[in-house]
C-alpha cells in the first residue's frame, strides 16, 4: 500500500526557532510533494510544494528540502513564531494528479512565546 | 468572493439515519473531492468526481454515496451503514493539476 510516513506527531518551538517535520515514502514513482497547513477547525491549505528535479524550494520562512535516493522529504520553518501554530500534513503523488494524493497522518506544531 | 462553501458546520446523526453534507465550489474547478478527516490518520479519500455526472471511490468508500449532477455542487451523503460515521469531513476542488482547494468543513458527531 502506498504511504507517507511523518512525524513527530506533535512538536513545541520556542518562538524564533526552527520548526523540522519529517516525511518518509515508499512508492518511487511519487513525483509531486505538496505541504498543506490546517488551522484549528478549517481545511488544509497548500503552503509549499516540490518535485524532485530539485533538491530544495523555499518561500519566505518555509522551506521543503528533497532527498531522492533516501525517499525522505522535510519542511522547515525558520523564525518560527506564534501564528505558525497550526498542523502540517505532507502529501505526495504520482502524475496522475490530485485524486492521487496520499497525505501523511499530520503534525500538530505549537510555537511558544 | 471565490470559494468552496460546506454546510451545515456541525451535523448530528441519529442511529439508522441518513445525512447529507453539502459543497458548493465557485471557482470553475473541474474535480472535487471528498475527504474525511480522524485525529492522528490525517485525510483519506472518501469518492471523487473529476467530471460532470462521472465519480470514483476513493479509498473508504462503504458505507457513503456522492453525485454530481452539476459542476459546482458534489453533495456527499452518510448513509445507515456506515457505522462509524464521527469525523470532520472536508470537500475540495481542483483544476487540472494536483493543487487542492479546500472548504471548511463539517464535523459529524453521532447522537
Amino acid at each position: 500500500q502506498q504511504q507517507v510516513k511523518q512525524s513527530p506527531q506533535s512538536l513545541i518551538v520556542q518562538k524564533g526557532g526552527i520548526s523540522i517535520i519529517n516525511c518518509a515514502y515508499e512508492n518511487t514513482a511519487f513525483d509531486y510533494f505538496p505541504w498543506y497547513q490546517q488551522f484549528p477547525g478549517k481545511g488544509p491549505a497548500l503552503l509549499i510544494a516540490i518535485r524532485p528535479d530539485v533538491s530544495e524550494k523555499k518561500e519566505g520562512r518555509f522551506t521543503i528540502s528533497f532527498n531522492k535516493s533516501a525517499k525522505q522529504f522535510s519542511l522547515h520553518i525558520m523564525d518560527s513564531q506564534p501564528g505558525d501554530s497550526a498542523t502540517y500534513f505532507c502529501a505526495a503523488s504520482s502524475s496522475s494528479g490530485a485524486s492521487k494524493l496520499t497525505f501523511g497522518t499530520g503534525t500538530r506544531l505549537q510555537v511558544t512565546l | 468572493d471565490g470559494g468552496i462553501t460546506q454546510s451545515p458546520k456541525y451535523l448530528f446523526r441519529k442511529e439508522g439515519q441518513n445525512v447529507t453534507l453539502s459543497c458548493e465550489q465557485n471557482l470553475n474547478h473541474d474535480a472535487m473531492y471528498w475527504y474525511r478527516q480522524d485525529p492522528g490518520q490525517g485525510l483519506r479519500l472518501i469518492y471523487y468526481s473529476q467530471i460532470v455526472n462521472d465519480f470514483q471511490k476513493g479509498d473508504i468508500a462503504e458505507g457513503y454515496s456522492v453525485s454530481r449532477e452539476k459542476k459546482e455542487s458534489f453533495p456527499l451523503t452518510v448513509t445507515s451503514a456506515q457505522k462509524n460515521p464521527t469525523a470532520f469531513y472536508l470537500c475540495a476542488s481542483s483544476p487540472r493539476g494536483e493543487k487542492l482547494f479546500f472548504g471548511s468543513g463539517t464535523q459529524l458527531s453521532v447522537l
